[in-house]
This record gives C-alpha cells, structure tokens and sequence, in this order.
C-alpha cells in the first residue's frame, strides 16, 4: 500500500493552466476506474474536484478536468485563480479493495 | 443537506484506546458505504478503513489493521473507529466521509475532522 507518486509542488499565474500527475501502478491507478480528485484547503473538509478519472460533481467548475494514461492519471486546472490555490490530492481504489492516496501537491497561484 | 460530524479526539497515552463517533444527516445513511481518513500534523491525506452499507465488509490500510475496527450502527445513522493500542504516530484529524458514487470508493462529502493525540 505504498502511496501515490504526485509533485509536491506546482505553480502558476493567473489565467495559465496546471497539470498535477499521479501515478501508480497496474494494481491501483493502471486497473481501476476509481481514481478521484481532492481539493483541501488547510483546516477545512476536502472537496471532491474529480470522481472516477474525468467526471466532475455538480457545483464543480469546468476550469477542473481529469484523465488517465496508463498507470499515471492526471489533474488540469485551467484558466487558474486564486481561490485555486491549495493542496490536491489523488486517490485510487486498489486491487485490494482498499484506497491509497497521493502524497499531495501544493498548487500556488503566482 | 449533507452532514457529518465527527467527535471523540482527544489526548489519550500509547497503548491507551478511544472510540470516534461520525453522526450523519441529510441522507439515506443505510445506503452509502462509509470511510475513515486521517491527517497527521505537516503530512497528506491517509486513507484508514471503509466499511460496506450494511457493515458486511470491512477494509482497512495494513498500519491499523489488528488495531481499529470500524463499525456502524444504520438504526442510529452513525459511523464509529474503535482505535485500541493506540501509538504516536496514530496522531492526526480524523475525517469521516461518505461512499459515494456507484461502489461507494469515491468520497464525496466529508466532515470536518477531530483531533486526536497520542501523547504519553
């Protein structure tokens, strides 16, 4: 159950767009439809950003998109704002049948 | 809406046990499987134990197992952690969430979290 690979850091200006990676293996990420997106604001509730790869919640902006490639998915952030900034997190459902997060990306908006 | 509240944190010393509580509202709680996640001081997320809607199967990340149960009681819409040999770096908030979206693995709403300290 070893953590998800991410950046532990990203940034950039206002308006510009970001790509945060995840990546695993073929027994997490790589097998599984399962791979969310989190937004955590320090002191507040996580907010699911992305559910299963690429879907996004009602509520969630647009400007937030997912995808996968192999055992490695992927966050965009396009058209950035300063209410963006924030840590992210990934996690995936495992062959296991249990979940394993990313290390978290810190995201500043310049 | 949805809600989740978790309590029961607290200082408590190694090897001492504590049990948290996630009182849920504003949906079919009998319905959603539930998880537990947790956040150390300085460190990321870490997922901790899932269990089905009906309490059938439990889950939990290999550093608890033998240690925390997870439970629930539907008739009282509440989750529990029974976290017993309890150690320092079980130190973190706690966050209840629910199971949402087809097999219950994604998390989509969360509570606000409870501290709990190991700390002799």
């Amino acid at each position: 159950q070893s953590a998800l690979t991410q950046p532990a850091s990203v940034s950039g200006s206002p308006g510009q767009s970001i790509i945060i990676s995840c990546t695993g293996t073929s027994s997490d990420v790589g097998g599984s439809n399962y791979v969310s997106w989190y937004q955590h604001h320090p002191g507040k509730a996580p907010k699911l950003m992305i559910y299963e790869v690429s879907d996004r919640p009602s509520g969630v902006s647009n400007r937030f998109s997912g995808s996968k490639s192999g055992n490695t998915a992927s966050l965009t952030i396009s058209g950035l704002q300063a209410e963006d900034e924030a840590d992210y997190y990934c996690i995936s459902y495992t062959s296991s049948s249990t979940l394993v997060f990313g290390g978290g990306t810190k995201l500043t908006v310049l | 809406q949805v809600q989740l509240v978790e309590s029961g944190g607290g200082v408590v010393q190694p090897g001492r046990s504590l049990r948290l509580s996630c009182a849920a509202s504003g949906f079919s709680f009998r319905s959603y499987a539930m998880h537990w996640v947790r956040q150390a001081p300085g460190k990321g997320l870490e997922w901790v134990a899932f269990i089905w809607y009906d309490g059938s199967n439990k889950y939990y990340v290999d550093s608890v197992k033998g240690r925390f149960t997870i439970s629930r009681d539907n008739s009282k819409n509440t989750l529990y952690l029974q976290m017993n040999s309890l150690r320092a770096d079980d130190t973190a908030v706690y966050y209840c969430a629910r199971g949402g979206h087809g097999m219950g693995v994604t998390l989509d709403y969360w509570g606000q979290g409870t501290l709990v300290t190991v700390s002799s």
